[in-house]
Formats: structure tokens, sequence, C-alpha cells
């Protein structure tokens, strides 16, 4: 088992430019995670999927856009990158039973610099 | 607004030492879970904690959950290089758990 897998593990835009992070599990879990991690910010929430299908924000989606393309993957789109988007961005997944503690599963993070 | 609160930010400490670190909110938790991150790599969880005044321990890491499941803490004993990192507390809610992480504390073992 690979666990989570992000692609690419670096990137450098410049201002204006879009790409798309991947990110990919095979623990067959249902629910996916986006987070991004700032010097002293601790991990913040851009999006989650509960289930495939679904979507939904969480507490920093401005700029950003999701596709929860199967049960597998997650991507996260930036249309137009900004200078605020540098940061390193967390893949995660859940198998959720409806219990609290639930392990997350986290990928080895994307650093995205945007000049 | 932080909902957990994590303390100390920083920790620098030489091999063999102990320390502390806490993890505080005005919230009721239905679990807490403690992650630490190495650098370049993302977190990796160390424990879940779900029953108030509940202590766990982990070879030489103790956790405990406070009596109203508010706050929690980690206790090293005689720490080594191999324990230095980015430690996160993470609270969960309800059933659907969306976690609120804490900032981290950073902790650096000199050998």
């Amino acid at each position: 088992n690979a666990g989570v897998t992000q692609t690419p593990k670096f990137q450098v835009l410049k201002t204006g430019q879009s790409m798309t992070l991947q990110c990919a599990q095979d623990m067959n879990h249902n629910s996916m995670y986006w987070y991004r991690q700032d010097p002293g910010m601790g991990l913040r929430l851009i999006y989650y999927s509960a289930s495939e299908g679904t979507t939904d924000k969480g507490e920093v989606p401005n700029g950003y856009n999701v596709s929860r393309l199967n049960k597998r993957e997650f991507s996260l789109r930036l249309e137009s990158a900004a200078p605020s988007q540098t940061s390193v961005y967390f893949c995660a997944s859940r198998r959720v039973t409806g219990i609290t503690t639930d392990t997350q599963y986290f990928g080895p993070g994307t650093r995205l610099t945007v000049l | 607004t932080q909902l957990l609160e994590q303390s100390p930010q920083f920790l620098s400490i030489q091999e063999g030492e102990n320390l502390t670190v806490y993890c505080n909110s005005s919230s009721v938790f239905s679990s807490l879970q403690w992650y630490r991150q190495e650098p370049g790599e993302g977190p990796v969880l160390l424990v879940t904690v779900v029953t108030g005044g509940e202590v766990k321990k982990l070879k030489r890491l103790t956790f405990q959950f406070g009596d109203a499941r508010k706050d929690s803490s980690l206790h090293i004993t005689a720490a080594q290089p191999g324990d230095t990192g980015l430690y996160l507390c993470a609270g969960g809610r309800g059933g659907s758990y969306i976690p609120t992480f804490g900032r981290g504390t950073s902790l650096i073992v000199h050998p």
C-alpha cells in the first residue's frame, strides 16, 4: 500500500498561473481532505469530500476549487495563483465509520511557491 | 478563532530532559488526537484519547485527556534527538469528524 500520494512534490508558479495538485489514496477510504500549512498557523482545511460525489468548503476555500474524480482521487485546483497561496499543501484521507476516532492519513505534501 | 491553543509554540532542549506540551480549549471535544510531523513529511498519528481523564502511554510519551475533555497534554520523558518534530493536537466533534487542529509545538532535541 502506498497510502496517500501527492504530485507534484514541489512547484513554483508565477502570479496568475493555474495548476492542479493531484492526490490519490489506495486505502478505500470514503473521505478526503485538502489542507494548507503555513508557519505558525497549523493545518487549515481548504475543502473536503465526505464521500465520492460530494465536496464541501472548509475554513479557507477562497481561490481554490476541488474535484473528487472517483473514490481514490481528489484534486485541488488554483485557477489564478496569488503569492498568498504560497504554502505547503497536504491531502489526507479517512475511512468514515461514524466514530470520531477514525484516523486521518496524510500525504507527504506539495510545496508551492507563487512569485 | 483558534479553538485549540497549543503551548509552548517552540521548545529547544537537551537530550535527556523531560518536557510537557499542552493543548487547551474552551470547547468540549469528543476525541483528541496527537500527531507528530517530521520535516518534509505529513503528520502521523501518535494517539487518540476519547474518555475524560484518560491516560495513554507510548514508550516514553504519556498523553492525558482532561476530565472535562477540553484539554490535553503530552509529556515526553528523557527526550531523544529522534523526538524532534512538530507536535500537533486535533480535536474532533460529531459524526462527520472535521478535526480542529492546534497550531503546533515545534520541538528540537539537541544531542
